[in-house]
């Protein structure tokens, strides 16, 4: 399978922990996107990254969550001190930039926190 | 804020009918539109993107657009109940911003 991949798939904390989840993208995709999901919504943009850098970052997104891409290939985004309202599915798509390129955003299948 | 409307549904259908999705967006200068389904519980996948005013077709879905109206729609010929999920609108706002703006999506029900 050579599709997005997001581990867990699934997440249960009580409030106040730390999370962090994992995204590897399409391997040969230089863009990798954030969102967060809830229930009747579509998914809000969280962040962005071209290679290692993160580009966009969204202004509702609290100092609470960080995003790395350390090496230009996976990601990862970590909640610290975790609330209710946090709880969401967080998905992580990924695009071929370029001039030629439509950025086409393929999503992985997501991971769904639930935050006691 | 830019935004992107889609009536919620649901959306009730018969087999066999066409299904016709709207959506509705603020930002003018917008560049690139894309439909995705997403079955409960499950992540968004791709059906279709379109750029151009006019209409796209592949398979049973044709993605229409009009820049002038700022709308954009998926007729679903030969709606099957494997069709029955939620369609996201989704608007790339301009060539410089990599996000998309997604709408809430509308539910779609097939009945056989």
């Amino acid at each position: 399978d050579t599709g997005v991949s997001q581990d867990p798939r699934h997440k249960i904390t009580k409030r106040g922990q730390n999370v962090t989840f994992r995204c590897d993208p399409i391997s040969e995709h230089n863009r990798l996107y954030w969102y967060r999901q809830t229930l009747g919504q579509g998914p809000e943009f969280l962040t962005y990254f071209q290679n290692e850098a993160q580009l966009e970052k969204s202004r509702l997104l609290s100092d609470r969550f960080s995003a790395e891409r350390p090496k230009g290939s996976f990601s990862t985004l970590e909640i610290q001190r975790t609330e209710q309202g946090d709880s969401a599915m967080y998905l992580c798509a990924s695009s071929l930039g370029g001039p030629s390129s439509t950025d086409t955003q393929y999503f992985g299948p997501g991971t769904r926190l639930t935050v006691l | 804020q830019k935004e992107v409307e889609q009536n919620s549904g649901p959306l009730s259908v018969p087999e066999g009918a066409i299904a016709s999705l709207n959506c509705t967006y603020s930002d003018r200068g917008s560049q690139s539109f894309f439909w995705y389904r997403q079955y409960s519980g499950k992540s968004p996948e791709l059906i279709m993107f379109i750029y151009s005013n006019g209409d796209k077709e592949d398979g049973r879905f044709t993605a229409q657009l009009n820049k002038a109206s700022q709308y954009v729609s998926l007729l679903i010929r030969d709606s099957q109940p494997s069709d029955s999920a939620t369609y996201l609108c989704a608007v790339k706002p301009d060539n410089y911003g990599q996000n998309f703006v997604f709408g809430p999506g509308t539910r779609l029900s097939v009945l056989p």
